[in-house]
């Protein structure tokens, strides 16, 4: 059964601590997503990789937050430096690049971020 | 910009009750929609797609149906049950490609 991972899964960290947040996507998928969900803002995409090529990353605060993808199988998430605003939960979803029309996106459980 | 309206008050229904919920967009003309389910402490998990051009589609007990007019998509869980209780999210295509944006969800409580 194929999952996408996420580490870690809770982070308490210090306001202006570098946080990194990894995920593996599903094994085969070409598409990785970075969203952040909040009470307030809900689900909100930061970053969208195809092919492991940043496509968009409108959503994301430029100058604290970056995200890349090594290889195929490690997308990373970092926040630098990480501020009490930062608090929430980290999505990563990957999905299989077959069609626009049938693209479905599979999500790992989440990193609990707090800033203190 | 996209704006996506899901009723972000609790639905309450009684077991055995058909489960309706909605989903209101504006700005926009999306190619697809899409249903996630997710439960406190998950990541969301996908439950069906609509094209534009489908009226209808359905999955054992979920029905989705898409009014490209009125810009809306109602989700309906027919014989609800407990297990159903969780935060419903719709999702919208965007910009043609393969980005979603999600609208802020509804809980469903389904008493038995």
């Amino acid at each position: 059964d194929a999952r996408v991972t996420q580490t870690p899964r809770h982070k308490v960290t210090e306001m202006g601590q570098e946080v990194t947040m990894r995920c593996q996507p599903i094994l085969g998928h070409n598409t990785v997503f970075w969203y952040r969900q909040t009470m307030m803002q809900g689900l909100e995409l930061l970053a969208y990789f195809r092919n492991r090529a940043p496509l968009d990353d409108s959503g994301m605060p430029k100058d604290r937050f970056s995200a890349e993808m090594p290889d195929a199988t490690l997308a990373t998430l970092k926040i630098q430096p990480s501020e009490p605003r930062d608090s929430a939960v980290y999505f990563c979803a990957s999905g299989p690049l077959e069609s626009v029309y049938t693209d479905t996106q599979y999500f790992g459980p989440g990193t609990r971020l707090t800033v203190l | 910009s996209q704006k996506i309206e899901q009723n972000s008050e609790a639905l309450n229904i009684q077991e055995g009750k058909t489960a309706t919920l909605t989903c209101n967009y504006t700005n926009y003309s999306p190619a697809y929609l899409q249903w996630y389910r997710q439960d406190p402490g998950r990541g969301p998990v996908f439950l069906l797609l609509i094209r534009e051009n489908e009226k209808e589609k359905r999955k054992e007990r979920l029905k989705v149906t898409f009014d490209t007019t009125l810009k809306q998509s109602l989700f309906h869980i027919t014989a609800s049950q407990p297990a159903d209780s969780a935060t419903y999210l719709c999702a919208l295509e965007r910009n043609a490609g393969n980005m979603l944006t999600f609208g802020g969800g509804t809980r469903l409580m389904v008493k038995p």
